[in-house]
């Protein structure tokens, strides 16, 4: 079946780096894509979308990139800090009712 | 700023019993869903509900699983007779278009 996936489980970078944090999907019709960060014990906590027929978006330190000829998604993060250290989970909306989540990646900043 | 809800945080029941957790969403949201977590797993969707009516459910969501919206700020999940493997962390979400908010979560444990 299609599916959403992620190609590194975990990525270590010292405060201050920038992160990024990939993401593959498989499904074709998925029209919107949205990240969402996940602290231990929490519920996913979202972060910044983008809908399909745009490349990139920016937000507050964070800036999310599609490239639909591949059909990978990327999450950046500027000058990565302690307190952005999660889990973090791309997910695709092919329409209103289903969102389908990839499998995560733990994002661990050192100080 | 407007968050949902969800009660309890924790459940904890024995194997065959029924549960219901209970989620308030978003005042002024339209969608709503159920999502559960295995410990140490992706967030797997199970049910979406708009306009009174299920819209979308995924294979997991079979006939143990039921959703009602009893009033007009509840949603529930019913699990009839719960199994071992239905220990995991519930998340209640809530959406006014395409953007998902999700609830802390309920852990529901079965002994």
């Amino acid at each position: 079946g299609e599916s959403v996936g992620l190609h590194l489980p975990t990525l270590s970078v010292q405060e201050g780096d920038n992160s990024i944090i990939n993401c593959a999907y498989s499904n074709s019709a998925s029209d919107y894509f949205i990240w969402y960060k996940q602290e231990s014990g929490k519920g996913p906590q979202f972060i910044i979308d983008i809908r399909s027929n745009m490349d990139k978006r920016q937000g507050q330190r964070v800036t999310v990139l599609l490239n639909k000829t591949v059909k990978h998604l990327s999450l950046q993060i500027a000058a990565t800090q302690p307190g952005d250290s999660a889990v973090y989970f791309c997910a695709e909306n092919t329409g209103y009712s289903t969102l389908t989540f990839g499998k995560g990646t733990m994002l661990l900043v050192s100080p | 700023e407007p968050e949902v809800t969800q009660t309890p945080s924790h459940q904890v029941t024995q194997m065959g019993q029924e549960v219901i957790l209970r989620c308030v969403p978003i005042s002024n949201h339209l969608y709503f869903y159920w999502y559960r977590q295995i410990l140490g797993q992706k967030v797997e969707f199970l049910v979406s509900f708009y306009n009174n009516e299920i819209s979308e459910k995924s294979e997991i969501f079979d006939d143990q699983f039921s959703v009602e919206r009893p009033d007009g700020s509840n949603f529930t999940l019913k699990i009839r007779s719960t199994k071992l493997e239905d220990s995991a962390m519930y998340f209640c979400a809530s959406s006014g278009g395409l953007e998902a908010f999700f609830g802390q979560g309920t852990r529901l444990t079965v002994v």
